[in-house]
């Protein structure tokens, strides 16, 4: 079953408005938490870590005041597209790290949120 | 230099096809090295990690060449199912770095 969830899984806003995101780790603690976006037909690329307790590492590129994020607890990290603009517009997806195989830790994802900004 | 690189294809290859995908990487601290699955609209899956010793998982062989900065993956016996986006992965500390994927498209 699923390890990572991410709600909501689809959203469609007005230009304009702030998009929360959010992303729950299922039955294991998360202090770091990665957040990506993925343009259609591009690869993922990483926009922030998320540290719980501590503020979030961006991405060279990535205004830190467009995407606010928060790590709440040690299960949740939220992203919130403040002001969003059409060309916010993509497929957000988040993962975090877990303890694993020996190759260390295993990465898991959310299903990812799909955004559309009108 | 993207610090991964793959080529996009699309590779159309018809059923039962054994066809190979290749991959580069630029950082020569990474540590490990997965491929990952994506289908459309979907998250990546983990498909298999690669080990420098090479590794199989039934139809599924990776390799890994740490002195070339060179993965690979190779898919025998293709079936339909097979068709999605393969994307090459690259971790160093806790961080993954994606390549930009190969699509495959198996077809009857």
């Amino acid at each position: 079953g699923a390890v990572v969830s991410q709600h909501p899984s689809w959203v469609i806003c007005k230009s304009g408005t702030s998009v929360k995101i959010e992303c729950r780790s299922l039955d294991f603690q998360a202090t770091t938490m990665f957040w990506y976006r993925q343009f259609p037909k591009q690869s993922l690329m990483l926009m922030a870590t998320s540290n719980e307790g501590s503020k979030a590492t961006y991405e060279q590129g990535v205004e830190k005041d467009k995407f606010l994020i928060n790590h709440a607890s040690l299960t949740l990290s939220t992203l919130t597209v403040t002001s969003a603009h059409p060309e916010d517009s993509s497929f957000y997806i988040c993962s975090a790290p877990t303890k694993g195989r020996p190759q260390g830790y295993e990465q898991y994802f959310g299903p990812g949120t799909r955004l559309t900004v009108t | 230099r993207k610090e991964v690189e793959q080529d996009p294809g699309p590779f159309n290859v018809p059923e039962g096809a054994t066809v190979a995908f290749n991959c580069t990487y630029s950082n020569s601290a990474s540590q490990s090295f997965f491929w990952y699955r994506q289908d459309c609209r979907k998250e990546p899956k983990l498909l298999m990690s690669v080990y420098s010793s090479g590794n199989e998982d039934g139809r599924f062989t990776a390799q890994l060449n740490r002195a070339s900065q060179y993965i690979s993956l190779l898919i025998r016996d293709s079936k339909l199912s097979d068709s999605a986006t393969y994307l090459c992965v690259v971790k160093a500390g806790n961080m993954l770095t994606f390549g930009g994927g190969t699509r495959l498209m198996v077809k009857p």
